[in-house]
């Protein structure tokens, strides 16, 4: 099946630095979301995005769909300690009459105060 | 509307035992699906439910049963849970018959086999 490189797997920043993290693959996607994970929860969606070169925005948030379908990056601008927790990217494609996600393994977010 | 509800929230298990996870959805959404997430793995798709109806694999099914029982639920069943099924599970829900792949997913059963 496709497989989504996230990186970083981690990252530790101070409270009001900007973020920036990506996801790529070796395969063409129609779709690419990114959702966030608090611990203990379910994945929370963020943005969707469903053209090649679309830049979305929410909030501080922004992303975009890579012009080559196969990569997404997410930025966070002047993060805040609510933004910790496990940031997922997730392509999407057409299988039968569902439409599927392969997701990435996650970039864990720590902001420091 | 409570959106994706997933029960039990955590539940142990000993090798060989059975259970059922269910999950229900109030968002009229026509697809379902059953994914496992372990450390540093992502989610990964079990099966899912196109439609009331049907069900298909995923990429990881063996050792899993679903049962979409009416548009509203779509179950996950352990015959014989190993410790490899140790896990977090997650039910999503998306209007698949649109032009979306936007899943929203339950809260999670958090699954320990000894």
């Amino acid at each position: 099946g496709q497989q989504l490189n996230q990186s970083p797997q981690s990252m530790f920043i101070q409270e009001g630095e900007d973020v920036s993290m990506n996801c790529t693959s070796s395969s063409i996607f129609n779709t690419w979301l990114w959702y966030k994970q608090e611990p203990g929860e379910g994945p929370v969606l963020l943005i969707a995005l469903y053209k090649a070169g679309e830049l979305t925005s929410n909030g501080r948030l922004t992303a975009q769909f890579g012009i080559t379908r196969k990569d997404s990056f997410l930025n966070i601008s002047a993060s805040i300690p609510s933004d910790v927790g496990i940031y997922f990217c997730a392509g999407g494609l057409s299988s039968g009459s569902a439409r599927q996600l392969t997701f990435g393994s996650g970039t864990q977010l720590t902001v420091l105060p | 509307n409570a959106g994706v509800t997933q029960t039990p929230k955590f539940q142990v298990l000993k090798t060989g035992q059975s259970m059922t996870l269910q999950c229900a959805q109030d968002m009229n959404h026509n697809s379902m699906y059953w994914y496992r997430q372990d450390p540093g793995m992502g989610l990964r798709l079990i099966y899912y439910s196109a439609s009331e109806g049907t069900t298909d694999k995923g990429e990881v099914p063996n050792g899993y049963n679903v049962s979409r029982l009416n548009k509203r639920e779509f179950s996950l069943r352990l015959e014989s849970a190993a410790p490899s099924q140790t896990s977090v599970y997650f039910c999503a829900s998306s209007e698949a018959l649109l032009a979306t792949y936007e899943q929203y997913f339950g809260p999670g059963t958090r699954l320990t086999v000894t």
